[in-house]
């Protein structure tokens, strides 16, 4: 299986920061990567797949890069409704395994 | 606009099959890959397994040997049961669609499921 590693686990930032997420793939997996916001109670929503690619209705502020085995999901200026956790994916191939997530909260 | 919304029992004994529906409104079952995660409380997400166009399926090795997934297209549902659950399957399990873009868009809102005597 492929495992994801996300750096940091929880990371503490005020409105209008600059945060950056990263996720490390334990070998290539393309740009078959995606990100999820999620909060509490809540399913995960789609923000980035295709490493880089903005779903419809995501803001703008929310930015991802990345190939083969590195990754990063930046969001430009945190916004109140931000504060979430975010989580990677990968769809290179079978099992699909997620990143371990990190919790962004109110500095 | 495609809403998926999970149901089944919140509580099941250990040793015992949960089984869980995720009936889809806004869109047909058919020709889409749909997949079930789950998320023990405070824990990340699992991928179960996927099944498609009715019948292809794949599971997570993990969890083959329990897995059994189904689509109803008369009831526009897909059905999970996963046998002799312990404790550690207590989460909230969620169904999705991959677009056509394969990747998930849609979820569904989740249902926690607890094991427990």
């Amino acid at each position: 299986d492929i495992q994801l590693t996300q750096s940091p686990s929880f990371l503490s930032a005020s409105v209008g920061d600059r945060v950056t997420i990263t996720c490390r793939a334990s070998q290539g997996i393309s740009s078959y990567l995606a990100w999820y916001q999620q909060k509490p109670g809540t399913a995960p929503r789609l923000l980035i797949y295709a490493a880089s690619t903005l779903q419809s209705g995501v803001p703008s502020r929310f930015s991802g890069s990345g190939s083969g085995t590195e990754f990063t999901l930046t969001i430009s200026s945190l916004q109140p409704e931000d504060f979430a956790t975010y989580c990677c994916q990968h769809l290179n191939s079978y099992p699909l395994t997620f990143g371990g997530g990190t919790k962004v909260e109110i500095k | 606009q495609v809403q998926l919304q999970e149901s089944g029992p919140g509580l099941v004994k250990p040793s015992e099959t949960l089984s869980l529906t995720c009936t889809v409104s806004g869109g047909s079952v058919s020709t889409y890959y749909w997949s079930w995660f789950r998320q023990p409380p405070g824990k990340g997400l699992e991928w179960i397994g996927y099944i498609y166009d009715s019948g292809i399926t794949n599971y997570n090795p993990s969890l083959r040997s329990r897995v059994t997934m189904s689509v109803d297209t008369s009831k526009n549902q897909i059905s999970l049961r996963l046998s002799s659950v312990t404790a550690a399957d207590t989460a909230f399990y969620y169904c999705a669609r991959r677009d056509n873009n394969g990747y998930y868009c849609y979820w569904g809102r989740g249902t926690l499921v607890t094991v427990s005597s």
